[in-house]
Order: C-alpha cells, then structure tokens, then sequence
C-alpha cells in the first residue's frame, strides 16, 4: 500500500530534550516536506527536499533541522524543543513534476511542557 | 511576502444548498490546490488548477482560477453532509534553488453541513 508513516503519532516531552520525528515513503517520490499546524494558522512549510541531500527552508524552518540521506526517509530534528513547537506536524511527499498531488503522512501531535 | 486568505473561516450550511468558499493570493502563482482535511484526520488533495480559467469538478464540488484577479473559487453543489471537513487552498511559488517547489496554505475553511 501506498503510503507515508510519520512516527511516533504522540509524543509528549520536555523543554531541552532532543528529539526525531521519522517520516519515510515508500512511492519513490523525489519531493517530500514537513508542515506544522496550529489553529487559527493552517499548515505552515518548516522544510522541504526536492532529493536526496537537497534541502531547503520553508516559511518556518526556526527551531528544526532536517536530513535527507536516503530516498525515502527524511526525518524532523528538533535539538532543544521549546513550548512554541507545541503542533500538530504533517510529513507529505509527492513527484517532483507533481508537486500539488502530495500525500500527507497522519500526522504527529507533539507537546512541549 | 505569499499571503493566502481563504473566507470564510466557518461556514455552516444546510443540506441541498449551494454556496462559495473563496482563496485570494498575494502574488503571482500559476498553480492553486485545494485539500480537505476530515476532523482529527490528515489531507487529502482535491483539485490542481494549473492554469488562469482552469475549472475542474468532482462530484458536488467545482473549484476554478483567475490567475488575473489571484482568486481561485470552490463552489459546493447541493451540499450533503459528507462534506462537511475543512478545506484548504495553497499555492506555490519559487524556492532558492529550482523551481516552484515552497507552498503556502490558506488558514482553512471549516465547513460544517447541517441535515
């Protein structure tokens, strides 16, 4: 099945702590990108991939790093977490030349105590 | 700076009755998408509309552009209550290094269909 699995689904952490959100897609899709989405605001772009090793800032990229070593994987890092992460944050991936059809991953609510 | 206004923000409707999200942009973007976003769920895409006049429809629901105006519009058709979720438009525009490959998103409309 077609897919993109984001995990963990639920994390509750604190300040400080580091910690990955994983995305991985198994279309072989080129463009792949992480959102987050608060109320009130609708989904912001934190970062995108348009390859392997080929990343760039989205709208909101403070606060994040990403990686993209491998196709299909392309991981969220958050260093030092702070109470303004707290989110809703969706992984999406699609063709490069079809970037609108993107499928979006469940998504991962996090909170930063 | 891309700003992407959709209105309404809320929008409760009755079964059977037509009505008209709207998303204007603030720059200039060949491509608009719509996507719905079920309560507690993640989205899904709906539309791409690549061109200025494009019209696309599925079902009860018809979204159009107007690259000119920067104004894309999705008009429901005899609304039934499975429609009911949020809708979001999203246009692109340039990154640093390729083509259009950054996307922002509207603040969403939250459509709730009554029987």
């Amino acid at each position: 099945e077609a897919q993109v699995t984001q995990n963990p689904r639920y994390l509750i952490t604190v300040t400080g702590k580091k910690l990955t959100v994983t995305c991985s897609q198994n279309m072989n899709h080129e463009y792949m990108s992480w959102y987050r989405q608060d109320p009130g605001l609708g989904l912001r772009q934190i970062y995108y991939s348009m390859n392997v090793e080929v990343t760039d800032k989205g709208d909101v990229p403070e606060g994040y790093k990403v990686s993209r070593k491998e196709k299909r994987n392309f991981p969220l890092i958050l260093e030092s977490p702070s109470p303004n992460q707290t989110s809703l944050y969706f992984c999406a991936s699609s063709l490069v030349d079809n970037i609108d059809e993107q499928f979006f991953g469940p998504g991962t609510r996090l909170t930063v105590l | 700076e891309l700003k992407v206004e959709q209105n309404p923000l809320f929008l409760s409707m009755q079964e059977g009755k037509n009505y008209t999200i709207y998303c204007n942009y603030s720059t200039t973007s060949d491509r608009l998408y719509w996507y719905r976003q079920d309560p507690g769920k993640s989205l899904e895409s709906l539309f791409v509309l690549l061109s200025n006049g494009a019209v696309k429809q599925e079902g009860r629901l018809m979204a159009s552009l107007d690259t000119k105006a920067r104004l894309s519009t999705l008009h429901i058709t005899a609304a039934v209550h499975d429609l009911s979720a949020t809708y979001f438009c999203a246009v692109d525009r340039k990154g640093s290094n390729f083509g259009n490959e950054k996307l922002t998103f509207g603040t969403g409309t939250r459509l709730t269909i009554i029987p």
